[in-house]
């Protein structure tokens, strides 16, 4: 079946804007995970979903990024005031139940660039 | 928080030459699980590892766990173009995954 899709697959935008980030988990998973990987580094863990509620959202670095996953599907990265250290590939994740040791499949990214 | 520590950070080999990166946690774990990243791809789940002593392989791929689970190891037979990317051990800090930045193989052909 069908993969983690993610869109954008590329987003450029100006520094101070706002952007919205896309990730569709695999169909049943309701588990999703965001990280963010910058050049040379691991993936960064920043929240993780189990239905529609953030069950761990410890990773978001500030206030000016929020997640949703209103129906427990589709989630939506949110980015306010987008900052040049906000560039990176975002990455979004998805496993069957969220339970320690599941499987997580990763979605092929949206790449953010702030100028 | 339990850290695993990976080495080495790059390696380079010729085709055809083995290769292996390692895993070593402080504290004992529950499982480890493996992940590889080709440039410009995203992470893709190998394996996971759960008992004490633990061999797995997969065509030229083996991995290990140790007795104490408190390391594991990757090891590449016979290394291909094909085997180039990143490859991670993360840690598991609840359900997220705490990656480091892995061990970069490259290889010449």
């Amino acid at each position: 079946g069908a993969g983690v899709s993610q869109t954008p697959s590329n987003k450029v935008t100006e520094k101070g804007k706002y952007v919205e980030l896309r990730c569709d988990p695999i169909s049943g998973h309701t588990a999703l995970y965001w990280y963010r990987q910058s050049l040379g580094q691991g993936p960064e863990f920043l929240i993780y979903f189990q239905g529609t509620g953030a069950a761990d959202d410890s990773g978001l670095p500030n206030d000016r990024f929020f997640a949703v996953r209103p129906e427990g599907s589709v989630s939506t990265l949110k980015i306010q005031r987008t900052e040049r250290g906000d560039s990176a590939v975002y990455l979004c994740a998805s496993s069957l139940n969220g339970g320690k040791g599941d499987t997580q499949y990763f979605g092929p990214g949206t790449r953010l660039t702030v100028l | 928080g339990q850290q695993v520590m990976q080495i080495p950070q790059y390696q380079h080999v010729q085709e055809g030459e083995d290769f292996t990166t390692y895993c070593n946690s402080s504290t004992t774990l529950s499982n480890i699980q493996w992940y590889k990243q080709r440039p410009g791809g995203h992470p893709v789940f190998l394996i996971q590892l759960v008992k004490s002593g633990e061999v797995k392989k997969q065509k030229r791929l083996t991995f290990q766990f140790g007795e104490a689970k408190k390391n594991s190891s990757l090891h590449i037979t016979a290394t291909q173009t094909t085997d180039v990317g990143t490859y991670f051990c993360p840690n598991q800090a609840g359900t997220a995954l705490i990656f480091g930045k892995g061990t970069t193989l490259s290889v010449s052909s």
